[in-house]
């Protein structure tokens, strides 16, 4: 009954390729996140989904991809993989709208380590 | 200037003493504020949310904030070695519509035997 699941747990795969992370949440939670976290621990958003809507878009290659289908999940398709792309992504949800400040706490997944060689 | 900066650490306390974890934001209006721990390898998992000023205390965790100073911090009492971990801050800023937590870069403790 984990709340939030991601898969795969790692990922190693050549430059060039194309990648899929998929990620799904039973907390009944509105709103779903991508975060990056670099080799320096910094944990960045990338996009977020409240409902199927995209809502948070940013600044970030457009080889990244999300979709959501549905509020419980959301998926992340990345092209042309770079070393750069190298990180630990997460997925997180939280009740976050509309509702206010007090919606905003997120819960994480246990992340993707990708590893682009 | 950063719009959530940490002292990255390591901080290091003996077991038993109190850790005291900084945080200071940019963003005058934000209102939301969050501490995560994350585990080496693992995910942020939160720990603390508050969001008046003044202090809100849960088990040995005490989160505290003083939004005139854009200040927040996390007290741990009785520093145990299994709260080893970085310990993220992050911020909710104001403003209306759907809004993005931002994120500090952590603060690394360690609590020695």
């Amino acid at each position: 009954d984990t709340a939030v699941s991601q898969t795969p747990k790692y990922l190693v795969t050549q430059m060039g390729n194309d990648k899929s992370i998929k990620c799904e949440q039973n907390l009944g939670h509105d709103t779903m996140y991508w975060y990056k976290q670099d080799s320096k621990k910094f944990l960045k958003i990338m996009f977020s989904y409240n409902n199927k809507e995209l809502i948070i878009n940013e600044t970030v290659p457009n080889r990244f991809s999300p979709k959501s289908p549905d509020k419980a999940h959301l998926n992340l398709h990345i092209n042309s993989l770079e070393l750069g792309d190298s990180a630990v992504y997460f997925c997180a949800s939280s009740q976050a709208g509309l509702a206010g400040p007090y919606s905003y706490e997120q819960y994480f997944g246990p992340g993707t380590r990708l590893t682009v060689t | 200037q950063k719009e959530v900066e940490q002292n990255s650490g390591p901080l290091s306390v003996p077991e038993g003493a109190i850790a005291s974890l900084n945080c200071t934001y940019s963003d005058r209006g934000s209102q939301s504020f969050f501490w995560y721990r994350q585990y080496s390898g693992k995910s942020p998992e939160l720990i603390m949310s508050i969001y008046s000023n003044g202090d809100k205390e849960d088990g040995r965790f005490t989160a505290q904030l003083n939004k005139a100073s854009q200040y927040v911090s996390l007290l741990i009492r009785d520093s145990q070695p299994s709260d080893s971990a970085t310990y993220l801050c992050a911020v909710l800023p104001f403003s209306g519509g759907y809004q993005k937590v931002t994120f500090g870069t952590g603060t690394k403790l360690q609590v020695i035997p």
